[in-house]
């Protein structure tokens, strides 16, 4: 079993819709990232939360630290939102410098 | 602010050649890593340096794979020979580490994509 799971690995949607993409993780972590990759390989920095909420613009991460799950939603959901999400957790040390694990991705396309 | 920069951006060899990737963080930052994204997966860490002192290459295939950043700045990675499992994405990232910091954020360069035929 992985680190870090996500669901689905594929979505689907039409332009506009209620978008949700789950992350499971089973080790102790002290943050969790959302990145996003776009065709071509460029990976972006979406979020980095260790607790609570974070909200940016259409964008909405959520992470439950007792259930070990984090959400990723994007509201009003737009064809340029197509691209790969992938939810990283970092580890617990001293240095700050904690290596990632990643998840496999969900592969978000957005029909318009 | 300039961003992680890496080169080139494709290549391609034939198995059993050699071929090496450049990296240039960002200004500043201490720490450098280099990720291997196979086709479908998620980046796996090859190798992580604190200024030029190695942190973990604990999933380096050091048989084939090496990497340097000799001055704590640019950083090389080299594949010698390559084999075909090796085709992927190879992404370098740094952070501005602060030690007894937490959460420190990685930022991604745009990845070369390699393909071994």
């Amino acid at each position: 079993k992985n680190e870090v799971e996500q669901s689905p690995q594929n979505l689907t949607a039409q332009e506009g819709e209620f978008i949700t993409i789950n992350c499971s993780y089973s080790v102790g972590i002290s943050a969790l990232h959302w990145l996003q990759q776009h065709p071509g390989g460029g990976i972006v920095s979406l979020f980095m939360l260790s607790s609570g909420k974070k909200k940016h613009g259409r964008l909405i991460a959520t992470i439950n630290i007792q259930e070990k799950h984090s959400s990723l939603h994007i509201t009003a959901s737009h064809p340029r939102d197509s691209a790969v999400y992938i939810c990283a957790v970092r580890g617990v040390s001293n240095f700050g410098n904690e290596k990632l694990t990643f998840g496999t991705g969900t592969r978000l396309t957005i029909i318009p | 602010e300039a961003g992680v920069a890496q080169s080139p951006r494709y290549k391609i060899i034939e198995k059993r050649q050699s071929v090496a990737f450049w990296c240039n963080p960002i200004s500043g930052h201490a720490t450098l890593y280099w990720y291997q994204q196979i086709l479908g997966q998620g980046p796996k860490l090859l190798i992580q340096f604190q200024n030029n002192g190695v942190v973990d290459d604990s999933q380096l295939p050091k048989d084939r794979f090496s990497a340097e950043r000799l001055k704590g700045v640019d950083s090389t990675l080299k594949i010698q020979p390559a084999k075909l499992e090796d085709s992927a994405v190879y992404l370098c990232a740094s952070s501005l580490v602060v030690l007894g910091g937490q959460n420190n954020e990685q930022f991604f360069g745009p990845g070369t994509r390699l393909t071994v035929l």
